[in-house]
């Protein structure tokens, strides 16, 4: 059973480019959490989507951010329009029912994503 | 405050115990967690400990909760050069995300 797979491991984005982040859960889980952590910043969460749905989207940035689970392939995070402060490490968790709760939401390797 | 906040570093030596301290902000979180990071790799669950606890032991590690202050604490017996890593707190707030304090980097000499 493979664990939470993210891709790219890292990406190189020019300023004004978009960048399109992969996740794709563990088997059977169907929650996604998608965190970013700034440089030496802990991780801050962003949108919390259940297949096909977002159910919490509340630590995104309203603008140039967008997040999708469609019912078959990965969840991907996008980022319209990069810029230097989009710089940071994108980490996606999943759990196969809400919350974190007792059960680990087992977290993916990151995607490092530079903005130059 | 709405923070969770830990100390930024601490150092030890290969042997000794470990404290690592975090205060919380929410007396209604029900999971607390510690999780380890090592340089470039993601996070991975230590240990977590429910809100009606106040210690759990899992082999070299003891966690310590104190509701009354909102203070965890996480620590290593007998640390080695392999727990040298960054390690977060966080609370588990409403049921849906992790709050995460900015990480405890412990730096372990031999």
């Amino acid at each position: 059973n493979a664990g939470v797979m993210q891709n790219p491991r890292h990406l190189v984005r020019r300023r004004g480019q978009e960048a399109r982040l992969r996740c794709s859960p563990m088997k059977g889980h169907s929650h996604v959490y998608w965190y970013r952590q700034l440089p030496e910043e802990g991780l801050k969460f962003m949108v919390y989507l259940q297949k096909e749905n977002i159910i919490d989207e509340s630590g995104m940035p309203k603008e140039r951010f967008s997040a999708e689970f469609p019912k078959e392939g990965p969840s991907i995070l996008r980022i319209q329009q990069v810029v230097r402060g989009d710089s940071a490490a994108y980490f996606c968790a999943s759990s196969p029912r809400q919350g974190h709760g007792d059960t680990e939401a087992f977290f993916g390797q990151g995607t490092r994503l530079t903005v130059v | 405050g709405e923070d969770v906040e830990q100390s930024l570093f601490l150092s030890v030596r290969e042997g000794d115990s470990s404290v690592i301290n975090c205060t919380y902000t929410d007396s209604s979180s029900t999971y607390l967690y510690w999780y380890k990071q090592e340089p470039g790799a993601g996070l991975q669950l230590l240990t977590y400990i429910f809100s009606n606890m106040d210690m759990k032991q899992d082999q070299r590690l003891t966690v310590l909760l104190n509701k009354k202050d909102k203070h965890l604490s996480l620590r290593i017996a007998d640390t080695q050069t392999g727990d040298s890593a960054i390690y977060f707190c966080a609370e588990n707030q409403a049921g849906t995300a992790l709050i995460f304090g900015k990480g405890t980097t412990l730096s372990v000499s031999s």
